[in-house]
Formats: C-alpha cells, sequence, structure tokens
C-alpha cells in the first residue's frame, strides 16, 4: 500500500516570501509519480506540479518548483514568491504503477495563508 | 474546452432516498475516479474504473456504488445514504491509464448533505 504523510496542518507566509510544504511518501512501487493540487476555497482542485520517480531533475512549473529526494521519499512543494492569491489548500499526492498502486493517493492536506 | 462535469454541485436529502451523482468527461479518458473529501482526512477513492465495464473498489466503498456503461459517463449511486456520507465528492478522469506520469482533472465538485 501507498502512504502520503502532510506533517503540516497550516502554514503561514508572508507575501512575497518563499515557503516549503512538506510531503513524504511510502511506496513499494519503484515506479510512480508524485503530485501536487491546489485547492482554493472556491473548492475545485488544480494540479501544479508532476514528478516521476525516474526524473534526475527536479521538476518546475513557473513559480513552483518540487524538491525531490528520493532516498528521503520526500516531495516538498516550493512556492517562490508568495502571492495573496497562493492562500488555498495544498495535497500532496502519489500514483504507483502495479494493481491498486494505480490510484492516486493524497495526503491530508496543507492550509497556507499568504499575509500582506 | 476539455473538462469533467459532475452535477448536481450541492444536494441537501434524507437518510434512505437513492440520490446520483453524474460525472461526465470529454477527454476520451480511460480512467475515471470518485473521492470523497472529509476535513482531516484529504482525498479517499471511493471507487475508480479502468475502462468501459471495468469498475474496482478503492478505499472507502461502503455504501456507493458505480457503473461504467459508457466511456465518458461514470455515475456515483447511494442506493440508500445515511448522514455519514455527508461530504465533498469529487470526480477524475485521466489518460494512459498504465503509465503514473498523467495528473488527473477534476471536477469542481459535489457538496452532499445527507439529514
Amino acid at each position: 500500500a501507498q502512504k502520503i504523510t502532510q506533517t503540516q496542518p497550516g502554514m503561514f507566509v508572508q507575501e512575497k516570501e518563499a515557503v516549503t510544504l512538506d510531503c513524504t511518501y511510502d511506496t513499494s512501487d519503484q515506479s510512480y509519480g508524485l503530485f501536487w493540487y491546489k485547492q482554493p476555497s472556491s473548492g475545485e482542485m488544480i494540479f501544479l506540479i508532476y514528478q516521476g520517480s525516474y526524473d534526475e531533475q527536479n521538476a518546475t512549473e513557473g513559480r513552483y518548483s518540487l524538491n525531490f529526494q528520493k532516498a528521503r521519499k520526500s516531495a516538498n512543494l516550493v512556492i517562490s514568491a508568495s502571492q495573496l492569491g497562493d492562500s488555498a489548500m495544498y495535497f500532496c499526492a502519489m500514483r504507483g504503477t502495479s494493481g491498486s498502486a494505480r490510484q492516486l493517493t493524497f495526503g491530508s492536506g496543507t492550509q497556507l495563508t499568504v499575509l500582506p | 474546452e476539455a473538462q469533467v462535469t459532475q452535477n448536481p454541485r450541492y444536494l441537501i436529502t434524507v437518510t434512505g432516498k437513492k440520490l446520483t451523482v453524474t460525472c461526465s468527461q470529454n477527454m476520451n479518458h480511460e480512467y475515471m475516479s470518485w473521492y470523497r473529501q472529509d476535513p482531516g482526512l484529504g482525498l479517499r477513492q471511493i471507487y475508480y474504473s479502468m475502462n468501459v465495464e471495468v469498475t474496482d473498489k478503492g478505499d472507502v466503498p461502503e455504501g456507493y456504488k458505480v457503473s461504467r456503461k459508457e466511456k465518458r459517463n461514470f455515475p456515483l449511486i447511494l442506493e440508500s445514504p445515511s448522514p455519514n456520507q455527508t461530504s465533498l465528492y469529487f470526480c477524475a478522469s485521466s489518460s494512459n491509464r498504465d503509465r503514473s506520469n498523467q495528473p488527473q482533472h477534476f471536477g469542481d465538485g459535489t457538496r452532499l448533505s445527507i439529514l
């Protein structure tokens, strides 16, 4: 079985500063994908960034980057130059490639608040 | 526009009254899935479908049914809803079911309240 752990229920960051949201995972699959989603107060789930287990470089998408440390089984999301619109719930998720691991497993989420 | 459409967006109903939440996607995706979101628990998978006529249980299937008669549709059925099924529900779809790198596209969610 695969498991995602997000240990920060809530985080605060000052506008224009960078923030790191933690995510650790556990899986027996050799090949897997890690995802981050954003859920604003309006409720929709927005895909942010993806990291493959065999990707040698950390993924980046604009102000989002994923700090992938495979040996430590961590996939932290880094948001640079925070904006007020970044205030939202953030979910880390993973998807394996074998059997039931192909389902997407989510962490419990981190509520990020950006302060003006 | 590529999208996953859920209906209804909001529903308040009573215990025991059968209901169906519809989900439709226009991206020709093979893989579709239902999740429920509860505070502090993140999203938990209810059922998923690898393709037409192929469905399987997720982590919390009790009290739910699904069907996949057409590729684009994946309705969620609550035969006899109970208050513990009050939750926010999401339908999602993705392509390339055998690869782990495809992000799932989510619907806008359905907020169900069972009284």
